[in-house]
């Protein structure tokens, strides 16, 4: 069973627009961490931000934020303030404890920001 | 800063010979993972390593092995190979802990002709 799942394939933004890309995850483990990845065209992958399952507040890194709705299974990236620079693939990815420290990652989102 | 090494960046092979992607960490870091990435799927775990001479399948095993002799490499084998495993590999390493991240590998992008 896909334990993450990105809905969204592709999306397009204006510059300088807030944008929120979806992340739904499936566990029955209570404690696990999520994580999302940015993958420019250069390949290379780049840590974005982390939230834990019992981290009481939602986690921020500069412009990126995590919406983490715990009972909707949900762990949202919101980019404010877009940049040409975000276009890119966008990662969610999920470890629960009992999972052997293996990482999943789902399908991924293209975000294209326009000028 | 992490580094981890792919030995190569693009890797043109025929069907049915065995192939060794390789990778190296620098950090000491107890896990290491091989990923594949394919449009549209996302990445998608082969094997992973929580310590020397171990290992776990992941969600993709078929048609690889793996190998980790040492701490800091860790080996994936496609013992033939095919064309359906024309793909980006990414190795990956981390800490152990539930927000230990990943670091990645620059990625070898491996077609077989």
């Amino acid at each position: 069973a896909q334990k993450i799942t990105q809905t969204q394939p592709g999306m397009f933004v204006q510059e300088k627009e807030a944008v929120t890309l979806d992340c739904t995850y499936d566990t029955s483990d209570p404690s696990y961490g999520l994580f999302w990845y940015k993958q420019p065209s250069s390949g290379e992958m780049i840590f974005l931000i982390y939230q834990g399952s019992y981290d009481q507040q939602n986690a921020t890194e500069g412009r990126y934020s995590l919406n983490f709705q715990k009972a909707r299974k949900s762990a949202n990236l919101v980019i404010s303030a877009s940049q040409l620079g975000d276009s890119a693939m966008y990662f969610c990815a999920m470890r629960e404890i009992q999972g052997a420290q293996k990482l999943v990652f789902g399908q991924g989102t293209r975000l294209t920001i326009n000028p | 800063d992490v580094k981890v090494t792919q030995s190569s960046r693009y890797l043109v092979k025929r069907t049915g010979e065995k192939v060794f992607l390789e990778c190296v960490q620098d950090m000491d870091h107890e896990n290491m993972f091989w990923y594949r990435q394919d449009p549209g799927l996302g990445l998608r775990l082969i094997y992973f390593s929580y310590d020397v001479k171990m290992k776990e399948k992941g969600d993709i095993p078929e048609g690889y092995s793996v190998s980790r002799e040492k701490k800091e490499r860790f080996s994936l084998i496609l013992e033939s190979a095919s064309t359906n495993q024309t793909s980006m590999y990414l190795c990956a390493s981390s800490r152990t802990g539930l927000n230990e991240k990943l670091f990645f590998g620059s990625g070898t992008q491996l077609s077989v002709l």
